[in-house]
């Protein structure tokens, strides 16, 4: 069974950085192409960053591009999501999604985690 | 939002409810639908315009054409009240992708 586990969010000042994590299992975690998306309190889905099975290929939406960084560890089934100079606008439940497809990168995502929680507040 | 999608649909059980999604877009680019039940993750229901994941019951069906996507939920449920939501690449060959505002379901 795929599983997907987020963990790394809380309350952050503005300004401040965060890393979030997922852990895989339940699935060859280096066939696969990963997503981050985000969902602000109330409000609809947004995309924020993919990478390709092995590192080669990354995007990001425009709001989080230069900010945001996405990476995976094969070794480790990981894949993280660097957070830097967080806005209150960045507050959302974050969630870790698996790609159907390892490359090229997709975002056609069958499986999701429950997400982590980011607050990004004075 | 780069696609549009109205904001909610209702229908009673057994009906057939649509959701539609357009953008500029979807002319060179595949549709998928997800799936969210309030206080749950996202499932995808249809990607690559029409094909189902395996668990997805055959009530479900998508199309596309030009600019515009459509989901279909034929004979619906109650289980299957939710927000609908469209996705696809921004523009061909780019790296990023967007999400549709989302539709709720209410099933009367």
């Amino acid at each position: 069974e795929v599983q997907l586990v987020e963990s790394g969010g809380g309350l952050v000042p503005p300004g401040k950085s965060l890393r979030l994590s997922c852990a895989a299992s339940g699935f060859i975690f280096d066939d696969f192409a990963m997503s981050w998306v985000r969902q602000r309190p109330g409000q609809g889905l947004e995309w924020v960053a993919g990478i390709n099975w092995d590192s080669d290929e990354t995007g990001y939406a425009d709001s989080v591009k230069g900010r945001f960084t996405i990476s995976r560890d094969n070794a480790k089934n990981s894949l993280f999501l660097v957070m830097n100079s967080l806005r209150p606008e960045d507050t959302a439940l974050y969630y870790c999604a698996k790609d159907m497809g390892g490359d090229p990168l997709d975002a056609l995502l069958d499986h999701w985690g429950q997400g982590t929680l980011v607050t990004v507040s004075s | 939002h780069v696609l549009t999608q109205p904001p909610s649909v209702s229908v009673a059980p057994g009906q057939t409810a649509r959701f539609a999604c357009g953008g500029n877009n979807l002319g060179g680019n595949t549709v998928n639908w997800y799936q969210q039940r309030p206080g749950q993750a996202p499932v995808l229901v249809v990607y690559d315009d029409t094909d189902r994941p395996s668990g997805i019951p055959e009530r479900f069906s998508g199309s596309h054409s030009g600019n515009t996507a459509t989901l279909t939920i034929s004979r619906v449920e109650p289980g299957d009240e939710a927000d609908y939501y469209c996705q696809a690449r921004e523009n061909t060959g780019v790296l990023k992708w967007v999400f549709g505002g989302g539709t709720k379901l209410t099933v009367l």
